[in-house]
């Protein structure tokens, strides 16, 4: 069974459209995560979300809107895409709050805009 | 700012070698953590040390913590080419997220 799964895994679209991908967590942690992953393969946080609720949204433009519907779900959505949100997303949950433990990922989504 | 420095950038070696990877940080820490990622997938957690430990073992890997030089290495003995793929190290400090760096590329030949 998939621990963190994420969908779609290949995103491709033009600049401007509005674009979600869809993260679920099954194992019951509460505290969900979504990352950037550039083409350099550096990693950076851009959300944390405990219990549904937002507790760490780093400088991301308000055009990324996370969304939890509950603690097992994070969405992402992007509005206006750009040239530059071309990336690999990763969803990722753990059971701590403040993200000091193990952490879990998603396959990732490749976003790719032209 | 980037808190994980891998060193080095990539490793390429023959199956059977060890290989070590290197980790330096800048701000005191509550654990360093190791992940893999293999090409197009998710990380994978390896290993959490403590800022009050020194070394771990699991399996293949040890992986050593030196607060004073803010450095850990990870060390993967007998490797195989299974062992291909990108290690990351991550900080945890304090209240603030996990801080990534931007990884080691290990090669390991057949």
């Amino acid at each position: 069974d998939t621990a963190v799964s994420q969908t779609p895994k290949y995103l491709v679209t033009q600049m401007g459209n509005d674009k979600s991908i869809k993260c679920e967590q099954n194992l019951g942690h509460d505290t969900m995560y979504w990352y950037k992953q550039d083409s350099k393969k550096f990693l950076k946080i851009m959300f944390s979300y405990n219990n549904k609720e937002l507790i760490i949204n780093e400088t991301v433009p308000n055009r990324f809107s996370p969304k939890s519907p509950d603690k097992a779900h994070l969405n992402l959505h992007i509005n206006s895409l750009e040239l530059g949100d071309s990336a690999v997303y990763f969803c990722a949950s753990s059971q701590s709050v403040q993200g000091s433990g193990e952490q879990y990922f998603g396959p990732g989504t490749r976003l790719t805009v032209t | 700012s980037q808190q994980g420095e891998e060193d080095p950038q990539a490793l390429s070696i023959q199956e059977g070698e060890n290989a070590t990877m290197n980790c330096s940080y800048k701000t005191s820490i509550n654990n360093l953590q190791w992940y893999r990622q293999n090409s197009g997938r998710g990380l994978v957690h390896l290993i959490l040390i403590r800022s009050n430990e020194r070394e771990k073992h699991s399996g293949r890997l040890r992986v050593t913590l030196d607060t004073s030089k803010k450095s850990s290495s990870l060390l993967i003995t007998a490797s195989r080419a299974a062992d291909t793929a990108s290690y990351f190290c991550a900080t945890s400090s304090g209240n603030t997220p996990l801080v990534f760096g931007k990884g080691t590329r290990l090669s390991v030949i057949a």
